[in-house]
């Protein structure tokens, strides 16, 4: 079954600090994808980035990057330069394409979440 | 619409009671997903549908629990005979294909049960 496993549960850093949150998967499909979403204080959940399984490019936007490495199931997300606004519930999410059998195709299997809080 | 639209923004009911919550998904997408989300960090995902059409329900308590997606309607998940264990906040999410495309989330349902 698939797994999604986010081991940070509380990260705490000071305004302009880089901070790394760290997702690790499981699954068993060859085709899948996975997400970052954020939830701010307010409630909501905000898409930040969809990777598929074959595109280990690293990705850059703006102080968010991601670097996903298939040879250790990971798919790790770097906030530069941290501002207070970026502080958030961020969850990894794992969708996959069914290929393995069972019941899990399309639906989102999210991580436990990390709370970062950026200090001023 | 351009956001997936969820209604109410709060609902209270009395244990037993019968909640149900709304999801007009982003229009032009064809899947809808509904999430159960406790103690504000676990989720856990409920059902999907294809527009009308059941595409996942291995999510569903299979008791109490129903939805719909109706044409020209938006979609629904009943609670029956609410529990306290069923206060949480409900996410409606929609998206163009079932894996590729990211899922779009409304702002959530904030069930109490008291």
């Amino acid at each position: 079954a698939q797994k999604v496993t986010q081991a940070q549960t509380e990260i705490s850093v000071v305004e302009k600090e880089d901070v790394t949150l760290d997702c690790v998967y499981e699954t068993r499909d060859t085709t899948y994808y996975l997400f970052w979403y954020k939830q701010p204080p307010s409630g909501e959940l905000v898409f930040l980035i969809r990777r598929n399984s074959f595109d280990e490019q690293n990705e850059i936007s703006g102080r968010y990057s991601w670097n996903f490495q298939k040879s250790t199931s990971s798919f790790n997300f770097t906030i530069t330069a941290s501002q207070v606004v970026d502080s958030a519930v961020y969850f990894c999410a794992l969708s996959e394409r069914g290929e393995a059998g069972g019941t899990s195709y399309g639906k989102l299997t999210f991580g436990q979440g990390t709370i970062l809080t950026v200090h001023p | 619409g351009e956001e997936v639209a969820q209604t109410p923004k709060h609902l209270v009911r009395g244990e037993g009671q019968k909640a149900k919550l709304y999801c007009a998904p982003i229009k032009g997408h064809s899947y809808v997903f509904w999430y159960q989300q406790v103690l504000k960090n676990e989720f856990k995902f409920l059902i999907s549908f294809q527009n009308e059409n059941v595409f996942d329900e291995t999510g569903m308590p299979k008791e109490r629990f129903s939805a719909k997606c109706l044409p020209n309607s938006p979609c629904s998940l009943e609670i029956q005979a609410t529990k306290l264990e069923d206060s949480a906040v409900y996410f409606c999410a929609s998206s163009q294909g079932v894996t590729q495309q990211p899922q779009h989330f409304g702002d959530g349902t904030r069930l109490s049960i008291l």
